[in-house]
């Protein structure tokens, strides 16, 4: 069964430090998968998509990786904000006769100062 | 600005009743998203189209039904409504394969 994984499920770090979401997948044949950051009370927003042959794609203070191998990606997140309180959600899409999206659960970041 | 807008943000009915969501996009995407978000779960596709028209089934379709009778419209309705339909419901719209587009969201719930 395809399926996305996330830890840790919640996260707490002061302002200013850096942080690391993992994501790991068993969706198959793999087409792309997308990091997406949603506020609370507010639709999910799109940070970085990465196909199978990107293993870096960064945005502003966001980076994600990909090792398609392993199947396993990673946001971390550069000198943590306020506005970085969100949740992340790992999206994986299978490669059918559509692209078939599949989402993680979740990790629910708070960063306090 | 083009966007993609739900109405109404919140929902208070009783089970039995029957329920419409409604999702309006300005994009022009041919493809629009139902998805339902609760707790412990990702988010779960409830029904998609492709095109006016085209509708199909997500993974959580049964309770609920689509129609497209426009590029710009994808209204969910709950036939009747049921305690486990309460959730949070977003729509979404793409082009292509690509990156989904979310409203903003439906609080409904069932009393």
């Amino acid at each position: 069964k395809n399926q996305v994984e996330q830890s840790p499920q919640s996260l707490i770090i002061l302002e200013g430090k850096n942080c690391t979401l993992q994501c790991n997948y068993t969706v198959s044949p793999f087409s792309n998968l997308r990091w997406y950051k949603q506020d609370t009370g507010r639709g999910p927003v799109s940070l970085t998509i990465m196909t199978f042959s990107e293993n870096t794609k960064s945005n502003g203070r966001y980076t994600a990786t990909l090792d398609a191998d392993t199947k396993q990606s990673s946001l971390h997140i550069t000198a943590s904000q306020l506005s970085d309180s969100a949740s992340y959600i790992c999206v994986v899409s299978e490669k059918t006769s559509y692209d078939k999206v599949i989402f993680g659960p979740g990790t629910s970041l708070s960063v306090i100062p | 600005d083009a966007e993609i807008t739900q109405s109404p943000r919140h929902k208070i009915t009783e089970t039995g009743r029957q329920v419409t969501l409604a999702c309006h996009q300005t994009w022009n995407h041919n493809n629009m998203f139902w998805y339902r978000q609760d707790l412990g779960h990702g988010l779960r596709l409830i029904h998609y189209s492709y095109g006016v028209q085209d509708t199909n089934k997500g993974e959580v379709s049964d309770g609920y039904s689509v129609s497209r009778s426009n590029t710009e419209d994808l209204p969910l309705t709950l036939e009747s409504a049921a305690s486990s339909q309460t959730s949070v419901y977003f729509c979404a719209s793409s082009v292509s394969t690509d990156t989904q587009y979310f409203g903003p969201g439906t609080r409904l719930t069932v009393l």
